[in-house]
């Protein structure tokens, strides 16, 4: 089973700053089949990435993903209020298909 | 774009089989014999990470989590538009929300119901 590691677990930005979020896998994901999801409160998880770096359909351009085998990034490069949620990033190349912990992003 | 919809009991006895049922709004079940799609299920406790408990796909393959797989079953009903997950033996640790999902190919979940919290308690 890979395990995903997402790193830090809570990180405290303002509007408008720019999100840095990392996964690190236990062991490299097959074909980079690694997705990023957003979850609000209440809420069902949305997908914003797949591939590691393709922006799911209606991602604005803000959310950015990169990184490959075991190391990838989802980055945000300017916050706005709708984003500041939870963040988990999952690997769908072998299974079991697993998610990481999560990141909780906040505002500061 | 399609819908799911998760529903079933809220409250399940421990020792007893928990039973859901998700529903998809266009039908696009009614092809699974010959589609590409994967009908997933996944679960959440609360306060807690996601952690997917299986599919279903291409006439009736599935895949489970080897954690669950010993009291998991994904079945399909082309009849109700609708998939179905049975989990046996349930504990507290079982209390959950549990999320239908649908995925395409090799692709990631692009499509989720909103969820339905299933507790565990006598």
């Amino acid at each position: 089973e890979i395990v995903l590691t997402q790193s830090p677990g809570t990180l405290s930005l303002s509007p408008g700053e720019r999100a840095t979020l990392s996964c690190r896998a236990s062991q490299s994901v097959s074909s980079n089949y690694l997705a990023w999801y957003l979850q609000k409160p209440g809420q069902a998880p949305r997908l914003l990435i797949y591939g590691a770096s393709s922006r799911a359909t209606a991602i604005p351009d803000r959310f950015s993903g990169s990184g490959s085998g075991t190391d990838f990034t989802l980055t945000i490069s300017r916050l706005e209020p709708e984003d500041f949620a939870v963040y988990y990033c999952q690997q769908y190349g072998s299974s079991p298909i697993t998610f990481g912990q999560g990141t909780r992003l906040e505002i500061k | 774009q399609v819908q799911l919809q998760e529903s079933g009991p809220g409250l399940v006895k421990p020792s007893e089989t928990l039973s859901l049922t998700c529903t998809v709004s266009d039908g696009s079940i009614s092809n699974y014999y010959t589609s590409n799609y994967y009908w997933i299920w996944t679960r959440q406790p609360p306060g807690k990470g996601l952690e997917w408990i299986g599919y279903i796909y291409n006439r009736g393959r599935t895949k489970y989590n080897p954690s669950l797989e010993s009291r998991v079953t994904i079945s399909v009903d082309t009849s109700r538009n609708h998939f179905s997950l049975k989990l046996s033996s349930v504990t507290a640790a079982d209390t959950a929300v549990y999320y239908c999902a649908r995925a395409v190919d090799s692709n990631p979940f692009d499509v989720w119901g909103p969820g339905t919290l299933v507790t565990v308690s006598s």
